[in-house]
């Protein structure tokens, strides 16, 4: 079975500082990686996803994420937040032989103030 | 292109009363997926459906939810009698085969019983 970790359960930055959240998972077999924001009272929006090739990948709102397979991590970062990037951060791992089942971390809140 | 519609986005009943929550997906996605999303936690797969079938409910706490997708469409879950600890929110998502690997979800109905 696949699990993820989300160490940080809240982060909270400066409007134009970077941000670093991480993320960690577990699989005996390997997997398909997934970033999702989630904004109060709204659904989960896709940011990115690794599901092969280059390890960097780039998602939407000049988030991205790195893929590194020997620590088992798959942290989302981003050069310069703004105020409206406060939001729920969702971190999801499946196995890479089909999408069917997400398994998501606890979510890691990121806080930005001015 | 509309987003995946849920309904109704808040529901307030007291214990051992019936509920019923309703999700129309994405035109074109066969794939439909319900969420169970606690506070402070990431959302949980309740039941997957492939067109009207349902491929994993393994998830689904059969003795008092039930869900259904007539037709391939539209899906209902259920929940008879409703507990305390159902209070959470209750998210669908669709995909469709030619994007597999990304699931929309939609807004999520707030379930609170008191």
């Amino acid at each position: 079975a696949q699990s993820v970790t989300q160490l940080d359960s809240q982060v909270p930055v400066f409007e134009e500082a970077p941000v670093e959240l991480r993320c960690n998972y577990s699989s005996s077999v390997s997997v398909y990686l997934f970033w999702y924001v989630q904004y109060p009272n709204q659904g989960l929006q896709l940011l990115l996803k690794y599901l092969s090739g280059s390890t960097l990948v780039k998602g939407i709102n000049g988030f991205e994420a790195e893929f590194n397979k020997s620590q088992t991590s798959f942290h989302l970062r981003k050069p310069s937040v703004h105020i409206s990037d406060t939001a729920e951060y969702f971190c999801a791992v499946t196995k890479n032989t089909g999408f069917q089942k997400l398994v998501f971390g606890t979510g890691t809140r990121l806080l930005v103030s001015p | 292109e509309a987003g995946v519609v849920q309904s109704p986005r808040y529901k307030i009943i007291e214990k051992k009363q019936p509920v019923a929550f309703w999700c129309n997906p994405i035109s074109g996605h066969n794939t439909l997926y319900w969420y169970l999303q606690n506070l402070g936690q990431g959302p949980e797969l309740l039941i997957r459906y492939e067109n009207e079938e349902a491929v994993d409910d393994s998830q689904l706490p059969k003795d008092r939810f039930s869900a259904e997708r007539l037709k391939g469409v539209d899906s209902t879950l259920k929940i008879q009698p409703a507990e305390l600890g159902d209070s959470a929110v209750y998210l669908c998502a669709s995909s469709s085969p030619r994007e597999a690997d990304t699931q929309y979800f939609g807004p999520g109905t707030r379930l609170t019983v008191l």
